[in-house]
């Protein structure tokens, strides 16, 4: 089983709508969760960190649900820009730095 | 400006010959890097983490003697894909932790595709 399950998508969506991406993970000793966004072809960049009580910035809010171990990332109000892959990510304290990535959620917003 | 510089960003090679990778810190000491790969659509898969002044760690179903790692200075780690293979072509990138502020920075990637 893998370690961060995301749905793959892909999410098409007008411009203006809302959309939420879930992801879970597997390993309960997990201590930080991340989003990240990847272009087609480029590096991942991160997005936001997501923490225990909820967090936003700007038109992204982001829940972690550690009982469920269960992440989830919420877009409003589309835009163009925001079509890209949405990776969740987790660590895990005995891999230390290293990042878990899941498959990521591709999201392509239309005009 | 990118602070992790990753060179080069493209590169086609021979099957048989090898490729180095470089992933520099440019302006901070990253005791510890990170070694990613992923395939079309997949996602990213963590090869190795590489440690300053000591031998790669590397993960399940890797081989340390194909995929060598040197990460000699704290700017600086290198990833060597030796007798390269068409199945090696993917997308290798690398993440340096900043020492003063645990927080990690990727490589712009590489491409790479043997032929």
């Amino acid at each position: 089983r893998k370690e961060v399950e995301q749905d793959p998508g892909p999410f098409n969506v007008p411009e203006g709508a809302t959309v939420a991406f879930n992801c879970t993970y597997s390993n309960s000793a997990s201590q930080s969760f991340f989003w990240y966004r990847q272009d087609c072809r480029k590096e991942p960049k991160l997005l936001m960190s997501v923490y225990s009580s909820g967090n936003e910035d700007g038109r992204f809010t982001a829940q972690l649900n550690r009982a469920s171990q269960y992440i989830s990332l919420l877009i409003r109000d589309s835009k163009l820009s925001d079509s890209a892959t949405y990776l969740c990510v987790v660590n895990n304290a005995d891999s230390g730095y290293a990042l878990n990535f899941g498959k990521g959620t591709s999201l392509l917003v239309t005009p | 400006g990118a602070v992790v510089s990753q060179h080069p960003s493209r590169v086609i090679c021979k099957s048989g010959t090898s490729v180095k990778i470089e992933c520099r810190s440019l302006d901070f000491q990253a005791t510890t890097m990170f070694w990613y790969r992923q395939f079309p659509k997949q996602s990213l898969m963590l090869m190795a983490t590489s440690n300053e002044g000591s031998k790669a760690t590397y993960e399940q179903g890797v081989e340390k003697d194909k995929f060598l790692i040197n990460h000699a200075s704290l700017t600086l780690s290198t990833l060597t894909v030796t007798s390269a293979h068409p199945e090696d072509s993917s997308f290798y990138i690398c993440s340096a932790r900043r020492d003063s502020q645990n927080t990690i920075y990727f490589g712009e990637g590489s491409w790479l595709t043997v032929v």
